[in-house]
């Protein structure tokens, strides 16, 4: 089972509509937590990164929030835009018990189109 | 001004074949990575890469290896290429390793490779 799952799978609003992402985890102890966007055929881009002091970020229309004592995130994106149509990924940062560093536990990724 | 960049963006090939994925970032940053994404969009690291450390996903064949000329190249080679290669291949790079704080990761573009 992943540590990291998000919710819905896909989703489909219309364009000006607000909408929530759901990011669930259950790595732990927890470094940090990371949202990207990635348009069809690119890299992905970083939208935010929070750690566990962090409840709230915003970066535009994007507002993602955590709440470290449930292992929730969420990501709400506000007066949608035919722009906003990608996948959305959340990264958590954790251990790995083959390094002292730590490892990156990737979601899924939930697939948002915003219609005209 | 192309922060991470691939080359080349498509690549078709055929079984057994060995071959390399070039990028190179322009942003300065000591430390590079590849991450493999799948049919499926699930995205997952192979290397996390410095000019000291080079930390490596258990779950990556010795087929795949790392190679760095310097700092601002991380060129992945790939040996006797199987069908279960396919896939889009993304080089990213950041500050200092991710697990070092909250270091933000910069991707490229990706690479599609189709083997036959």
């Amino acid at each position: 089972k992943n540590q990291v799952e998000q919710s819905p799978q896909s989703l489909i609003i219309l364009e000006g509509k607000n909408c929530t992402l759901q990011c669930n985890y259950t790595v732990s102890p927890f470094s940090n937590l990371r949202w990207y966007k990635q348009d069809t055929g690119r890299g992905p881009v970083s939208l935010t990164i929070m750690t566990f002091s962090e409840n709230t970020k915003s970066n535009g229309r994007y507002t993602a929030t955590l709440d470290a004592d449930t292992k929730q995130s969420s990501l709400h994106i506000t007066a949608s835009q035919l722009s906003d149509s990608a996948s959305y990924i959340c990264v958590v940062s954790g251990p790995d018990r083959g390094s002292t560093l730590g490892r990156l536990y990737f979601g899924r990724g939930t697939q948002l189109t915003v219609w005209p | 001004d192309t922060a991470v960049s691939q080359t080349p963006k498509y690549l078709v090939t055929q079984m057994g074949n060995d071959k390399s994925i070039k990028c190179e970032q322009n942003l300065g940053h000591d430390t590079m990575y590849w991450y493999k994404q799948d049919s499926k969009k699930f995205l997952k690291i192979m290397f996390s890469y410095n000019n000291k450390e080079l930390i490596i996903n258990e779950t990556v064949p010795n087929r795949f290896s790392p190679k760095s000329p310097d700092k601002a190249h991380l060129n992945l080679h790939i040996n006797s290429l199987e069908l279960g290669d396919s896939a889009v291949y993304f080089c990213a790079s950041s500050q200092d390793f991710f697990q070092r704080g909250n270091n933000e990761q910069f991707f490229g573009p990706g690479t599609r490779l189709t083997v036959l």
